[in-house]
């Protein structure tokens, strides 16, 4: 139990395009998802939270018009990184946090996803 | 500013032998520690936990251990094996139970066991 499929595991796009990212808890809502981004050798940097139907919460230093989240339902959130630059090349990893039927606890990982802007 | 730090950026061992990790904190506030094991290209997996009000807390060959004194917390994995190797991630929250409670990440510890 407790999957969540992250999709596309790997991408590459021309600078100036868009990209999106879907996370999908597949056996449990989640009533919470969490964005994070990390960089080569680098720790895990969570960039936003999102709570399902509303405005997600952005990170200090994180622009929410530039990556743009949704958490449209209660098993998918998406993660859209806009006019996508150079820089904005990294893995982004989504966990999904909710309970199971049964009232216990989760807190998943995504496998990530491997953005190449070129 | 690093709430949660790891200082080892690297640890090679022999397996077989006892690795020991490493973990700093900064925030009195948090409640939860965890510890989360990731291979390249793949997400974290949840390795064990322990919550503020413990000290000790043991799964397997996996030990946690929190000095709250000492704003410290380390992960023992005895006896090491081939398979252990990864980055090694401890994490923090505030908070007790529940699952939405953010995660903070420390910086990783490449661990490299050598058969």
């Amino acid at each position: 139990g407790a999957v969540v499929s992250q999709h596309p595991s790997r991408v590459i796009c021309k600078s100036g395009t868009s990209v999106k990212i879907e996370c999908r808890s597949l056996d449990f809502q989640a009533t919470t998802m969490f964005w994070y981004r990390q960089f080569p050798k680098k720790s895990l940097m969570l960039m936003a939270t999102s709570n399902e139907g509303s405005k997600a919460t952005y990170e200090q230093g994180v622009e929410k018009d530039k990556f743009l989240i949704n958490h449209a339902s209660l098993t998918l959130s998406t993660l859209t990184v806009t006019s996508a630059h150079p820089e904005d090349s990294s893995f982004y990893i989504c966990s999904a946090a909710g309970t199971f039927s049964s009232g216990a606890n989760v807190l998943t990982f995504g496998a990530g996803s491997r953005l190449t802007v070129l | 500013d690093q709430q949660v730090k790891q200082n080892s950026p690297s640890l090679s061992v022999q397996e077989g032998r006892i690795s020991i990790l490493n973990c700093d904190y900064t925030n009195s506030m948090f409640d939860y520690f965890l510890w989360y094991k990731k291979y390249p290209a793949e997400g974290p997996t949840f390795l064990i936990s322990i919550s503020s009000i413990k000290d000790k807390n043991e799964d397997g060959r996996f030990t946690v251990f929190l000095n709250k004194s000492a704003k410290h917390l380390s992960l023992h994995i005895v006896p090491s094996q081939p398979g252990d190797s990864a980055v090694y991630f401890c994490a923090a929250k505030r908070g007790y139970g529940g699952a939405t409670n953010k995660l903070i990440f420390g910086t990783g510890t490449l661990l490299a066991v050598q058969p």
